[in-house]
């Protein structure tokens, strides 16, 4: 059974940073594309990025590119994503998903609240 | 960045009924469209790629369609389970890959 589970997330103070992680099992993690999409509460779906199966290539969408960093290790089958000048804005469920372009599988989620 | 616009904004339908949700991308995607599910307080599940081929599991009640432009996702015979957001995916060329804002289906 394919199984993401994220964690690392909670509550965090303006201008901090935070690192995510996603465990994988259940499949090939080194064969594939993983990705990150962002919920805010009460809204929709937002893609933050992917990275490649050896990680020379990583896209992300250009409002978050100096944000946020997504890495992967293989060896421990697990993706991050490094989250930095948290503000108000990034107050959201952060989904690891599996799948290049299209998402195939996802994580339950890590809820992330940026407060004061 | 390609722009998804996605209609209705919600819907409401009784069972039985066929429901039909649209999708305008800002350019050709040539089929790049995807469609995912969230059911109430759970992560979101791929139910159609490539506009209209079903992932693996996905009743056959089910279906998308479109090209160019405008892509719709069809729910036959509507079932209680099917209560959700819907949002639908670009894919085409380079990232990012934008979603629409997504359409709350709820029973009558």
């Amino acid at each position: 059974e394919v199984k993401l589970v994220e964690s690392g997330g909670g509550l965090v103070q303006p201008g901090r940073s935070l690192k995510l992680s996603c465990a994988a099992s259940g499949f090939s993690f080194n064969d594939y594309w993983m990705g990150w999409v962002r919920q805010a509460p009460g809204k929709g779906l937002e893609w933050i990025g992917e990275i490649n199966q050896d990680s020379s290539t990583i896209n992300y969408t250009p409002s978050l590119k100096d944000k946020f960093t997504i890495s992967r290790d293989n060896a421990q089958n697990t993706l991050y994503l490094q989250m930095s000048k948290l503000g108000s804005e990034d107050t959201a469920i952060y989904y690891c998903a599996r799948g290049w372009q299209v998402m195939d599988a996802w994580g339950q989620g890590a809820s992330v609240t940026v407060s004061s | 960045d390609i722009q998804m616009t996605q209609s209705p904004a919600s819907l409401s339908a009784s069972l039985g009924e066929t429901v039909t949700i649209e999708c305008l991308a800002s350019e050709d995607i040539y089929s790049n469209l995807a469609w995912y599910q969230q059911k109430p307080g759970k992560s979101p599940q791929l139910l159609i790629y490539y506009a209209n081929s079903l992932n693996d599991g996905v009743p056959s009640r089910f279906s998308g369609s479109g090209s160019g432009t405008q892509y719709s996702l069809k729910i036959n015979s509507l079932q209680s389970e099917d209560v959700s957001i819907y949002f639908c995916q670009q894919n085409y060329d380079s990232p990012p890959y934008t979603f629409g804002a997504g359409t709350k289906l709820e029973l009558k």
